[in-house]
């Protein structure tokens, strides 16, 4: 089975920079995925990461350790538009084609 | 733009009467999802289709049938919709790409089911 982990809630500062945390247990690994979703929308594809390291996007980043069993997603330059809830989301590999969502962190930007 | 578009966008329903949600893309990706997703909740998966191969998650209620007729469309049937079947229902596609690799999920607008 697998376990995911992520804040409930954080609240940053308009142009500050925040970090969400995720945390898994996983009998398989074939990739870790952030998504987006703004109130009442569907969720939106940020970033992908299969090895260890940091995947940077513009304002966006993510970090994986496999070994540890944690990532994280990096937002700089906050803006209010920001304000959404943020998923974390696994893929245990071994022929799953499921993604298994965290319960998200839902993140408020402030002015 | 290739996309992954759910009809309707609102539906609101009586306790009991039957419902069709439906999902069609234009990526020609050979996996479909079905999610369900309740307020501050993770989306839950229903059952997703491998081309015409149907998994149906182990806690996924007999309610819920879905169709795939071709590989552009799939279909999520509620028999006998329940007040805690009142959520929103994605729809996600994919692809598998070498090996067992899977590409991420994109997923439709959504559709928000109100069970009166």
């Amino acid at each position: 089975g697998q376990n995911i982990d992520q804040p409930t809630e954080m609240t940053a500062t308009e142009g500050a920079i925040v970090q969400i945390n995720c945390t898994y247990q996983t009998s398989g690994f074939n990739g870790l995925f952030w998504y987006q979703q703004h109130a009442g929308e569907a969720p939106t594809f940020l970033s992908y990461n299969v090895l260890d390291g940091l995947e940077e996007k513009g304002r966006f980043s993510s970090f994986l350790s496999r070994s540890k069993g944690y990532s994280y997603l990096l937002l700089k330059e906050l803006q209010m538009k920001d304000s959404a809830s943020y998923l974390c989301a696994l893929n245990s590999g071994a022929g799953s084609y499921q993604l298994t969502f965290g319960k998200g962190t839902k993140l408020s930007v402030i002015p | 733009d290739a996309m992954v578009i759910q009809n309707p966008r609102y539906q609101v329903t009586q306790f009991g009467k039957p419902v069709t949600l439906s999902c069609s893309q234009t990526l020609n990706h050979n996996v479909m999802y079905w999610y369900q997703q309740k307020s501050s909740q993770a989306p839950k998966l229903l059952f997703h289709y491998y081309d015409k191969d149907f998994n149906n998650e182990a806690d996924t209620p007999d309610n819920f049938q879905s169709r795939r007729p071709n590989t552009s469309f799939c279909f999520l049937d509620i028999r006998s919709p329940g007040l805690g079947d009142a959520a929103m229902y994605l729809c996600a596609t994919s692809r598998v790409l070498s090996g067992t690799s899977l590409d991420t999920q994109y997923f439709g607008p959504g559709t928000r089911l109100t069970v009166l």
